[in-house]
Formats: C-alpha cells, structure tokens, sequence
C-alpha cells in the first residue's frame, strides 16, 4: 500500500497570505489528523477529521481550519499567515478514529516570510 | 498538556539494549500508553501501545508497571538506525473522540 502523501513539500509564503496543504491518506483509512511541530512547542494536535466530520480540535486559532473529503483526502487551510506559522505541518491516517495507531506522512514544511 | 515525562536525551551501544522510561502518573484507568518515533525530517513512526500488560511486537517490547505510573520502551538490539526521537504518548479521551498529546521526547543515540 502506498503510505501518507503530502503536497507540496515545501512552500514559502509572505505574511497576510493564505495557505492550502493537501493530505492523500493510506487506502481505506477514514481518519485523518493534522499536527504543527515547531522547534519550541514540538508536535501539536490541530484537529482530526473522519468522515468527512471534526472530531477534535486543539487549541488553535480559527485562522487555521480543515476539511475532508468523501474520499477521505483532507485539507488544511492558514489565513492571514503570520511568522509564528512556520513549521512542519504533519498529516496522519488511521483506518478508524480511536485507535491512534497513526501513519504519519513526510510533512510540509511551511516557511513564512 | 503533555500528561508524560521523559529524558531529554539518552545514549547506547549499538547492538545493546536501550531501555527508555517514561512516568505517566497521572494517568486514567482506560488510557493507553502509546510510543512512537521520529527520526530526522520524517514524520513519526508508530512503535507499540499498551495499556495494562506488557507488550511485544517487532520493533520493540513495552513494560508497563503495575501501578501504570510508569513504563518502558525495550529496544532489545539497538542499531544506528534507531537513532531518533521518541515520544511517550497517552491517548486521551475527548468527547466520544481522542487524541494524542506529544510532550517533548527522549532524543536517542546509538553508538557504533
């Protein structure tokens, strides 16, 4: 099977600008959670998504948002893009919500400028 | 917040054993204990979970005390290639959900 994608991988953007990454998960899985991981706060939950509903949210701004689609494929969105956003957004499948044996895809690295 | 502790940093030969603890002791009765591992520019790798029993696959053996305040994550013969960070994770029970809280990891080297 192929494993978690992530495009693009890298990407720079200016501050006040929006962001859109996209997140292919492992055929057949239905969950699909977002996480920040910054050299000073580490791997932070975003929020998860499973079919096609949020099921947890952490504790970020409503600057940053999500969705999933009845394929399972999911986005997540930054507006208004700060420099504090630069980070390494990781998506994660698993074939049901719960279980957390989570398959982490290569990340998008976000630089904000 | 993270509900683990963990060493910042360990080390071990390679081909030894490396036994790295982790303390839970606010832990619930139903929540798992889950590791996972990072190694350099990739995303996390799930390693094993448990809850009350100790645990064994083939990356690796999980002991978990009897009180659940602590456990251990055995790698039973380090290779350089187990160089990484690893979390000590308890899942977390959110309305009819859960999540993971990641706290900051033991980073471990493998000696040659």
């Amino acid at each position: 099977k192929a494993g978690v994608t992530q495009t693009p991988r890298y990407l720079i953007k200016t501050r006040g600008q929006q962001v859109t990454l996209s997140c292919s998960p492992i055929s057949g899985h239905r969950s699909v959670s977002w996480y920040q991981q910054t050299p000073g706060q580490g791997l932070q939950f975003l929020f998860e998504y499973f079919s096609e509903t949020q099921r947890n949210k952490g504790n970020f701004p409503g600057r940053f948002s999500g969705r999933q689609f009845s394929n399972s494929r999911s986005e997540m969105n930054v507006s208004t893009l700060e420099l504090g956003d630069s980070a390494l957004y990781l998506c994660a499948s698993s074939p049901v919500t719960g279980t957390y044996e989570q398959y982490f895809g290569p990340g998008t690295r976000l630089t904000v400028t | 917040d993270a509900k683990t502790t963990q060493p910042p940093s360990m080390d071990c030969a390679e081909g030894r054993a490396a036994n790295l603890p982790c303390n839970h002791s606010t832990i619930s009765g139903n929540e798992y204990v889950y590791w996972y591992r990072q190694i350099h520019s990739q995303g996390p790798q799930y390693i094993i979970h448990g809850l009350k029993n100790n645990e064994t696959n083939e990356m690796a053996s999980l002991i978990i005390t009897e009180d659940r305040k602590s456990s251990t994550l055995i790698l039973p013969h380090a290779t350089l290639r187990d160089t990484a960070v690893y979390y000590c994770i308890v899942r977390v029970a959110v309305d009819s959900s859960y999540k993971l809280i990641f706290g900051s990891g033991t980073r471990l080297l493998v000696r040659p």
